[in-house]
């Protein structure tokens, strides 16, 4: 089993759905969490970052963490082409970059 | 500059010859990173660099791969005697110190034939 299990998609919707993005982890020493948006031929963009259990809310995105459950999800809503993307998750059991895991990443597309 | 910068953006080289990648990180950030990203795989930790500090090379895969930083600012990636599973991209990232959020660039894709 990986450390960091991802849906890789892709996963196609209609824009202005509501898309639900998840990660599920082992390590439940694991409490630093990150979500990345990352385009074709480009390096990952830090999106959401979070710290233990709880819900964090920027704009269209909520970033959920269920530490009981080893589950984060990426919420976004309204979404649109723009958000066409695939989306990473990371997480670490310290603020370290070196030891953040990453997820294979899902790849979304938004249908105008 | 404004971003991270790295070079060349793509690099086709023959098995068994040696490769040179090049990261130019953000002005003032003292830590830096290099990651690789295969197909259908999440990014692979290969080296840290914090300051003047000695780097954290516990990612590298093999000794055929090193890094150095010069003056605390850019980086070079080199892979010796490369070889087909050495095809990737890879990814530099940078931050203003340890434990912030860092900023990527938009990496170097290596085909190795």
């Amino acid at each position: 089993q990986k450390e960091v299990e991802q849906d890789p998609g892709p996963l196609s919707v209609p824009e202005g759905a509501i898309v639900s993005l998840n990660c599920t982890y082992s390590n439940s020493a694991f409490q630093y969490f990150m979500w990345y948006r990352q385009y074709s031929r480009k390096g990952p963009e830090l999106l959401m970052y979070t710290y233990s259990s709880g819900n964090k809310e920027d704009g269209r995105f909520t970033a959920q963490v269920d530490k009981s459950s080893k589950y984060i999800s990426l919420f976004i809503r309204d979404s649109q082409p723009s958000d066409s993307a695939t989306y990473l998750c990371a997480m670490s059991d310290d603020n370290y970059g070196q030891n953040f895991v990453f997820g294979p990443g899902t790849r979304l597309s938004v249908l105008p | 500059g404004a971003g991270v910068s790295q070079s060349p953006s793509n690099k086709v080289t023959e098995k068994g010859k040696d490769v040179e990648l090049r990261c130019d990180p953000i002005s003032g950030h003292t830590a830096l990173y290099w990651y690789r990203q295969s197909l259908g795989q999440g990014l692979e930790f290969l080296i840290y660099f914090q300051g003047n500090s000695a780097p954290d090379k516990s990612g590298l895969p093999s000794d055929r791969f090193s890094a150095e930083r010069t003056g605390g600012s850019v980086s070079t990636l080199t892979i010796q005697r490369t070889q087909q599973e050495d095809s990737a991209v890879y990814l530099c990232a940078s931050s203003p110190y340890r434990g912030s959020g860092y900023t990527f660039g938009s990496g170097t894709r290596l085909t190795v034939v």
